[in-house]
């Protein structure tokens, strides 16, 4: 079956740097990427997604990396501000299969 | 704006005790899937649902979990007996699946602790 990782567990960064987080998958037939947040407490939300067939996607300060070759993913958040600190999930999906990865608590600091 | 409606949010039970949790998918959303996250962890997949159908429970303990959606519609997950272990968030989520849309939007969850 799928196996998702995501790196960093934990990523710290100054407000208004940019902060990338990373996923691998391991199923080929994997063809929708997702990408959502989790605030503390709270439901995870998508924030992002990309299909197999795209490259890149990006809204506003976000945008999302796709090398199906490597089979790897990416977050990328520009211009960090505080409402961006939360738990970030990466999730792959192919076929009946969604698989999310651990996470990654994204601390932005004033 | 439609939500995934899930219920209780909070449940305190005692080991060996059955619990039951209720969800109610966005309106027109053929499949519904069941989680349970961990603290600190990703949301495993416990069980899906197409329709009625169950497409993949392969992750459910079934000698102690079920889950039914039998008009296609809301679903119950329950628990019997509950153990220490199962102490974590129940997460609900639909998605329409037409046009190759494959969105997921969850539940507020039940929070479950068992003491």
């Amino acid at each position: 079956g799928e196996n998702v990782e995501q790196h960093p567990s934990t990523l710290s960064v100054q407000e208004g740097d940019s902060a990338v987080i990373k996923c691998t998958y391991s199923d080929s037939a994997s063809n929708y990427f997702p990408w959502y947040k989790q605030e503390l407490g709270k439901r995870p939300q998508l924030i992002i997604d990309i299909r197999s067939n795209v490259g890149e996607k990006k809204d506003q300060r976000i945008a999302v990396t796709l090398n199906k070759t490597a089979k790897h993913f990416s977050l990328h958040i520009t211009e960090t501000q505080p409402e961006d600190s939360a738990v970030y999930f990466c999730a792959a999906q192919g076929g009946q299969n969604f698989v999310f990865g651990p996470g990654t608590r994204l601390s932005v600091l004033p | 704006e439609a939500e995934v409606a899930q219920s209780p949010r909070y449940k305190i039970t005692e080991k060996s005790q059955a619990v039951a949790f209720w969800c109610d998918p966005i309106s027109g959303h053929a499949t519904l899937y069941w989680y349970r996250q961990i603290l600190g962890q990703g949301p495993e997949l416990l069980v899906q649902f197409q329709d009625e159908s169950v497409v993949d429970d392969s992750q459910l303990p079934k000698d102690r979990f079920s889950a039914e959606r039998l008009k296609g519609v809301d679903s119950t997950l329950k628990i019997q007996p509950a153990e220490l272990g199962d102490s974590a968030m129940y997460l609900c989520a639909s998605s329409h699946r037409a046009r190759g849309k494959y969105e997921q939007y969850f539940g507020p969850g039940t929070r479950l602790t068992v003491t």
